[in-house]
């Protein structure tokens, strides 16, 4: 069974703070790892998506990397509007409706 | 550019009354669709998805049940809701082509029940 551990639970940090974000997980083959950030009340908006152990994307003050085993996304300088949470999903290579594993999120918090 | 309604955003409904949560994208053709239940301290549990007009997969058995009457069109239903039914339902879309494209997500219906 597909399993996502994201941690920690949830992180405060000071505006300009740099921090990483774990994402831990167990697949039958990866097709895709994809990130999410979550507003209160809204759905899950797009972030990245990682393929393959040692890809990395960005954009603005994030950046996700991908081993074997786990993804962390790097947050550099944060700012007061990067709060959200944060979801972590992967893709199996197996299963032809694309269903998408998700961990619990990371509640990010920054203070300005 | 392609985009994703869900209504309503908030719902409360008594124990055992019907249900019915609708989605619609725009701007895409034959999309595959999806509908999740997020509750607290939980992450994203897919309920169902389409990958055509009448063509529904379960994922977990439960008491809601979903429709797709057209192309675009995704429904969530339930004939008599639980107070277990309760929490935050999403529905998702997914472009045709390369399976690994990332699913894009309406925001949501809070459903609460009494």
């Amino acid at each position: 069974e597909d399993q996502v551990t994201q941690s920690p639970e949830a992180l405060r940090l000071q505006e300009g703070e740099s921090s990483s974000l774990n994402c831990s997980y167990t697949v039958s083959g990866l097709r895709g790892l994809f990130w999410y950030r979550q507003d209160p009340g809204k759905g899950p908006e797009f972030l990245f998506t990682l393929y393959s152990a040692g890809e990395e994307k960005e954009k603005e003050r994030l950046k996700a990397t991908l081993t074997k085993k786990e993804s962390f996304l790097h947050i550099t300088a944060p700012k007061p509007e990067d709060s959200a949470t944060y979801l972590c999903a992967v893709q199996a290579l197996t299963g032809a409706n694309s269903k998408l594993t998700f961990g619990k999120g990371i509640t990010l918090s920054v203070r300005p | 550019s392609q985009t994703i309604h869900q209504w309503p955003a908030t719902l409360v409904q008594p124990v055992g009354s019907p249900l019915s949560l609708e989605c619609t994208v725009e701007g895409t053709s034959n999309p595959n669709l999806y509908w999740y239940r997020q509750a607290a301290g939980r992450g994203l549990q897919l309920l169902f998805y389409s990958v055509g007009i009448g063509q529904i997969s379960s994922e977990v058995p439960q008491n809601l049940s979903a429709s797709r009457p057209q192309d675009r069109q995704f429904i969530l239903s339930s004939k008599k809701l639980l107070l277990s039914d309760s929490g935050f339902y999403l529905c998702a879309w997914r472009g045709q082509g390369a399976i690994n494209q990332p699913q894009h997500f309406g925001d949501g219906t809070r459903l609460s029940i009494l």
